[in-house]
Parts: structure tokens; sequence; C-alpha cells
């Protein structure tokens, strides 16, 4: 399969915590994104990368949130001290280094504070 | 700031009809539009991506329509069937930055 993968799909955590979520883009694909979608909406963007460099950063991501990626290939997404309110999908999506290319989303992961 | 509004947000129609989905966005400058489709629980298969410098562009039963100047994009799905049941997506992408719609959940019933 050479689409974009996430890991894990789901992850169930406490309160305070802290978790980290990976995302494997397509390997050609320059560009990756994050999105957060909670339940009923659509997704909002949260960062953008050109290659390794973090080039966007939404107002959402709050300064729990980090994310980094080290050689330009894979992604992680950090959230430390985690609340219940960053329970929703967690998707990642990649395209071609172009303005405007066509993005293409992984399986997203399923994040659940209690 | 880019708004992305969908009309309407559920659609229950029987297989076989015709169908259009809207799109409204309210910054005219978008480098493209795109629509997707959302089954429960899973992410995001794309179906269709317009250029800004496109009016349409079509793939099998789908065909989407762009028109900047009014700011609407509108997805036709002809024949419908019992597995076009989804949540359908629109996007616009300005400046490294896609915004969404809050979708359209369709069901068609057989």
């Amino acid at each position: 399969d050479t689409g974009v993968s996430q890991d894990p799909r789901h992850k169930i955590t406490k309160r305070g915590q802290n978790v980290t979520f990976r995302c494997d883009p397509i390997s050609e694909h320059n560009r990756l994104y994050w999105y957060r979608q909670t339940l009923g909406q659509g997704p909002e963007f949260l960062t953008y990368f050109q290659n390794e460099a973090q080039l966007e950063k939404s107002r959402l991501l709050s300064d729990r949130f980090s994310a980094e990626r080290p050689k330009g290939s894979f992604s992680t997404l950090e959230i430390q001290r985690t609340e219940q309110g960053d329970s929703a999908m967690y998707l990642c999506a990649s395209s071609l280094d172009l303005a405007g290319g066509e993005q293409f989303f992984g399986p997203g992961t399923r994040l659940t504070v209690l | 700031k880019q708004e992305v509004t969908q009309i309407p947000a559920a659609l229950s129609v029987p297989e076989g009809e015709n169908l259009v989905l809207n799109c409204s966005f309210t910054d005219s400058a978008i480098y493209n539009l795109q629509w997707f489709r959302q089954d429960p629980g899973k992410g995001l298969t794309s179906l269709l991506l317009i250029q800004s410098s496109q009016r349409e562009q079509t793939s099998g039963r789908l065909n989407a329509s762009l028109d900047k100047s009014s700011g609407r994009s509108t997805l036709y799905i002809a024949a419908s069937q019992p597995g076009d049941s989804a949540t359908y997506l629109c996007a616009g992408y300005n400046n490294n930055d896609m915004r969404f719609g809050a979708g359209t959940r369709l069901t068609v019933k057989p």
C-alpha cells in the first residue's frame, strides 16, 4: 500500500498524559499537513511542513502541541498534558510540492482523553 | 479568512436519483477546491480537484463545478447507489491553508 499511513489508529489516554502520533506520507510527497476533526465537523488545519521545515501553524496549535518532520519523511505530532477537549480524530495528509496540490489523507488517529 | 459552507447538512434520496451537493466559500482567491468523501470513522478520500483556472472536473458518475466569481462549487452525482452513502466534504485551498465545510451526510436508500 503506497498511501498515507498513520499510527496508532486509536489511542485512549488519561487526562494529563502525553501522546505522540506518527504519519508516513506518500513517498514522493514533499508537503505534509496535520488536521484535527471533531464529530460532525470538517477537518481543521493545524500545521504544514514542506520537507523538514514547518512553514505554517494554526492558532489551534497551542503550546501543548508540537509537530516535527526531522528528515522530511515521516512526521510526529505530540500533545503534552492532554485535556478532554483534545479528544478528536487527528488526520494527516500529503501532497506534491506545489501550491494547491491535491491532498491525500491517511486513515486518521482517533484520540480519546478520559 | 476563508469560510466554507455546505448545504444541505443531510440528504436522503432513493437509489437511482441524480443529486447536487452545494458548497459556498467567502474568499474567491482560492488556488483550488477539492471534494472528498468520508465514511464513518474513516479518513478522507479525494474525489475531485478543481484548480482555480478550471470550471469543472469529471470522474465517472461525479461532476464538480467551480464558479469563483459567485463563490460556489457543486458536486453532481448521477444515478446514485447505496454505496454512495457517506459524508461529502468540500475544501478550499488558500495560502497553504485548506478550509473545510462541515459536510453533507448523504444516504441513498435501496
